[in-house]
């Protein structure tokens, strides 16, 4: 994942609605792709992954998407919904390497 | 429910003095992360233990900073002496390399450190 390491950068969306998160990564050599969820006060929370030979994996309510050629991840939520509030996290993995982005923020909106 | 377990969850010390934080992983995993998060610089990757053998603490501060797994129940992140650039959460996370499918790693609840 790419580190910003000064803002994180967020995203507020209506309940409801469906929620984006991008994120990009640096090294072409990684093999393994994953998102977290972390809530206040908590650790991050696996959501979903991928591996480098796919370009789209669905799980419940989210969506991965992998462009190896720009080298970027986006995770997808449909229906957000409040308990959906809180920073995501992609991390990308080279060997056991496993490296994370800042993270994004997303609130939800009543 | 299987889940990584970290004591202290809070800590707070005066700088100079030695801090330990412990981490249960989850029984069958063979590998174990050390994690430090901060505002600034996010997750940080600090050491890495697979099978209890140390591959990759090039993240940690060597001067101060100590990782271990006494056994496979066991990880420790030793802090001697602590100072108050140190104050962060220290997350410990397990995964399995034998998995099939990608090497998932799941993480503890943190064990938050104020050095003051």
């Amino acid at each position: 994942g790419e580190s910003v390491g000064l803002h994180l950068p967020t995203l507020s969306v209506q309940e409801g609605d469906n929620s984006i998160i991008n994120c990009a990564y640096s090294n072409s050599a990684s093999d393994y792709f994953i998102w977290y969820k972390q809530e206040s006060g908590k650790g991050p929370q696996f959501i979903i992954d991928i591996r480098s030979n796919m370009d789209k994996r669905q799980g419940q309510r989210v969506t991965v998407l992998l462009n190896k050629t720009v080298k970027h991840l986006s995770l997808q939520i449909a229906a957000t919904q409040p308990g959906d509030s809180a920073v995501y996290f992609c991390a990308d993995r080279f060997t056991h390497d496993m490296r994370f982005g800042a993270g994004t923020r997303l609130t939800v909106k009543p | 429910d299987a889940r990584v377990t970290q004591t202290p969850r809070h800590k707070v010390t005066e700088m100079g003095q030695e801090v330990t934080m412990r981490c249960q992983p989850i029984l069958g995993h063979n590998t174990v992360f050390w994690y430090r998060q901060t505002m600034m610089q996010g997750l940080e990757l600090l050491a890495y233990f697979r099978n209890r053998a140390p591959l990759d603490d090039s993240g940690m501060p060597k001067d101060r900073f100590s990782a271990e797994m006494p056994d496979a129940t066991l990880a420790t992140l030793k802090i001697q002496p602590s100072e108050p650039r140190d104050s962060a959460v220290y997350f410990c996370a397990s995964g399995s390399s034998t998995q099939s499918y990608g090497n998932t790693i799941y993480f503890g609840e943190g064990s938050w450190l104020t050095v003051v």
